[in-house]
């Protein structure tokens, strides 16, 4: 059965430091990969995703991720924090039909400290 | 400007009576969601519709109802079968991914 993990729910980083939020999914066929953010009581926006071609996709707002087939990970990176990067983060899987039913992880809170 | 509207942004009611939720986009897709979002639980699928006139069931459709008579508009009906309606609702519509409104807080006491 398909599945996505966020294994980290709550992450500090100060701020200007490297972030990494990780994402595994499970089920073998090739997905179609995205990166959400979310600040408080908004909706979500879209940061990434990731339908074919080259496995190093650019987001919004500084953004990147890796498609790692190997791994069956979708990481989310970004090489310097910002304070106003503080918000809930969710990587979202879909298969077949792509965006049509998307698979949610449970999110990642990130915290950024001074 | 295109986008997802929600209405309202937060709405009380009270338990047993049913309540109506506002999703409309102008982002001309066919394709629409309703998720719902309770804390440390992600987004769980409500009900989809990919083409006007027809839906499918999400994994909690119990409780809730839908109608999509124009491709624009897509409400959710929370029905006093629905156990626990208190939760964050999202919109969302589709061509290639997914873009998001900016939900609806319901409480019901």
């Amino acid at each position: 059965a398909q599945s996505v993990t966020q294994p980290d729910i709550h992450i500090t980083v100060s701020e200007g430091a490297s972030l990494e939020l990780r994402c595994n999914y499970s089920y073998g066929a090739t997905p179609y990969l995205f990166w959400y953010v979310q600040s408080p009581g908004q909706g979500l926006q879209l940061l990434l995703k990731y339908f074919s071609g080259d496995t190093l996709v650019q987001g919004i707002k500084g953004f990147e991720a890796e498609f790692k087939r190997s791994q069956s990970s979708f990481n989310l990176r970004k090489p310097s924090v910002h304070w106003s990067d503080a918000a809930e983060y969710f990587c979202a899987v879909g298969w077949g039909t792509g965006a049509n039913n998307l698979f949610f992880g449970t999110g990642t809170r990130l915290t950024v400290i001074p | 400007d295109g986008g997802i509207t929600q209405s309202p942004k937060y709405l009380f009611r009270k338990e047993g009576q049913n309540v109506t939720l506002s999703c409309e986009q102008n982002l001309n897709h066919d394709a629409m969601y309703w998720y719902r979002q309770d804390p440390g639980q992600g987004l769980r699928l409500i009900y989809y519709s990919q083409i006007v006139n027809d839906f499918q069931k999400g994994d909690i459709a119990e409780g809730y109802s839908v109608s999509r008579e124009k491709k624009e508009s897509f409400p959710l009906t929370v029905t006093s079968a629905q156990k626990n309606p208190t939760a964050f609702y999202l919109c969302a519509s589709s061509r290639y991914e997914q873009y998001f409104g900016p939900g609806t807080r319901l409480t019901v006491t």
